[in-house]
């Protein structure tokens, strides 16, 4: 069975700030990893996925996430918060044909 | 590409009644359909899985006979919410994937379900 874990439901960084969303995760065979973006009263857009090979994954709009086996870990980070990336994140793993989801993480982003 | 489209995106009705909602891919066959239940500020919960001309399975506590679900074609997955309730009130999200397993989920863009 599959399960992922964020940590901290809200993060609040400065533009121009880091941004680091914590995503642990449990899977008993190799995990296909995704962050999704939502913004309000819209569906997910991914950000990123991670399945095989490089373990540093570069998705849209400046998002990365490094998967991390011995931490159970795939961390989405941004060098420079923007104001537009202000909205909820999910993590999730997939197993057979489901996702599961994390709880989400809100980003708000200080001007 | 890959792109998938719900009608509505909201809806209102009064309890009681059954209101449908539709789940298009546009540019691809979607061999496999899911639909999803979000409560405000909560995560997506999978409430069933659909493969086109098969009955859908469906998540441990969801009510087949109040959530029906239907997947003719490649192209179209509807979700029926019978006799609805104020409960029932939610964000519904569907996605779909080419193949069976293991294969990218596209997500729509949510429909709005408020029950009066």
């Amino acid at each position: 069975a599959q399960s992922v874990t964020q940590l901290g439901s809200h993060v609040s960084v400065s533009e121009g700030a880091l941004v680091l969303l914590r995503c642990n995760y449990s899977s008993s065979v190799p995990p296909y990893l995704f962050w999704y973006v939502q913004y309000p009263n819209q569906g997910l857009q991914l950000l990123l996925k991670y399945t095989t090979g490089a373990t540093l994954v570069k998705g849209i709009n400046g998002f990365e996430a490094e998967f991390k086996k011995s931490e159970t870990s795939f961390h989405l980070t941004k060098p420079s918060a923007h104001m537009s990336d202000a909205a909820e994140y999910f993590c999730a793993v997939q197993g057979a044909q489901k996702l599961v989801f994390g709880q989400g993480t809100r980003l708000t982003i200080n001007p | 590409g890959a792109v998938v489209s719900q009608h509505p995106s909201w809806v209102i009705c009064k309890s009681g009644t059954s209101v449908k909602i539709e789940c298009r891919s546009l540019d691809f066959q979607a061999t496999t359909m899911f639909w999803y239940r979000q409560f405000p500020k909560q995560s997506l919960m999978l409430m069933a899985t659909s493969n086109e001309g098969s009955k859908a399975t469906y998540e441990q506590g969801v009510e087949k006979d109040k959530f029906l679900i239907n997947h003719a074609s490649l192209t179209l997955s509807t979700l029926t919410v019978t006799s609805a309730h104020p409960e029932d009130s939610s964000f519904y999200i569907c996605s779909a994937a080419e193949g069976v397993t293991n294969n990218e989920q596209f997500f729509g863009p949510g429909t709005r379900l408020t029950v009066l």
